[in-house]
């Protein structure tokens, strides 16, 4: 069964330094999203990505962040110069774009800024 | 911002009963309706949807109701088994099509053997 892959699992970095999460989606998929969950708290929408640009943001989603679809099946999300309240985990999903509206989930990259 | 609130967060049933999970949502503008499942170190995974324009969506030992006026939507799984221990999340979306999901708080369910 296809499914949202991605990488790394674990990052920790130090804060201030830049870091690139990957995700790739299901392959027949056009839309893409991440979202975080920080511990112990809900999981809040990011960014929303479809036709090679971003279609919705959330206010956490600031200019700290970017996404990008460098090629026909990777999709990232930068995080330029990371703070310690970045920490959390980080989830890539995917969804069709023929009403189905179910929005499939990776397993999380988990970040720690330290 | 608590527009999706699932307020117990655990459950303990015991196997072979039904478990309920209970979800209020304030915004009325929600159309579209998801429960997902999530274990630990990985990802949620979808279990089951509905639409606004339904009251009750059933697929296998998994049904949710929605009760549009009270604002409030139920998962009921039946018979419970060991491996649905997991937390549980309501989702609902704006309205139809690819848009975010605004998500509850989770509800973590242990089923007891």
């Amino acid at each position: 069964e296809p499914e949202v892959t991605q990488t790394p699992s674990h990052q920790v970095t130090q804060m201030g330094q830049e870091v690139i999460l990957r995700c790739v989606p299901i392959s027949n998929h056009l839309y893409f999203y991440w979202y975080r969950q920080i511990l112990g708290q809900k999981v809040e929408f990011l960014v929303s990505f479809y036709n090679n640009e971003i279609s919705e943001k959330s206010e956490i989603f600031d200019d700290q962040f970017s996404v990008e679809r460098p090629d026909g099946s990777n999709f990232t999300l930068k995080i330029r110069s990371t703070k310690l309240e970045d920490s959390a985990m980080y989830f890539c999903a995917s969804s069709e774009d023929n009403g189905a509206y179910e929005q499939y989930f990776g397993p999380g990259t988990r970040l720690t800024v330290t | 911002d608590q527009q999706v609130k699932q307020n117990s967060p655990s459950l303990s049933v015991q196997e072979g009963r039904i478990s309920i999970l209970n979800c209020d949502y304030t915004n009325s503008m929600f159309d579209y309706f998801l429960w997902y499942k999530k274990y630990p170190a990985e990802g949620p995974t979808f279990l089951i949807s509905i639409s606004s324009i339904k009251d009750k969506n059933e697929d296998g030992r998994f049904t949710v109701f929605l009760n549009k006026s009270a604002k409030h939507l139920s998962l009921h799984i039946v018979p419970s088994q060991p491996g649905d221990s997991a937390v549980y999340f309501c989702a609902a979306k704006l309205r139809f099509g690819n848009e975010k999901l605004t998500f509850g708080t989770g509800t973590r369910l242990t089923i007891i053997p």
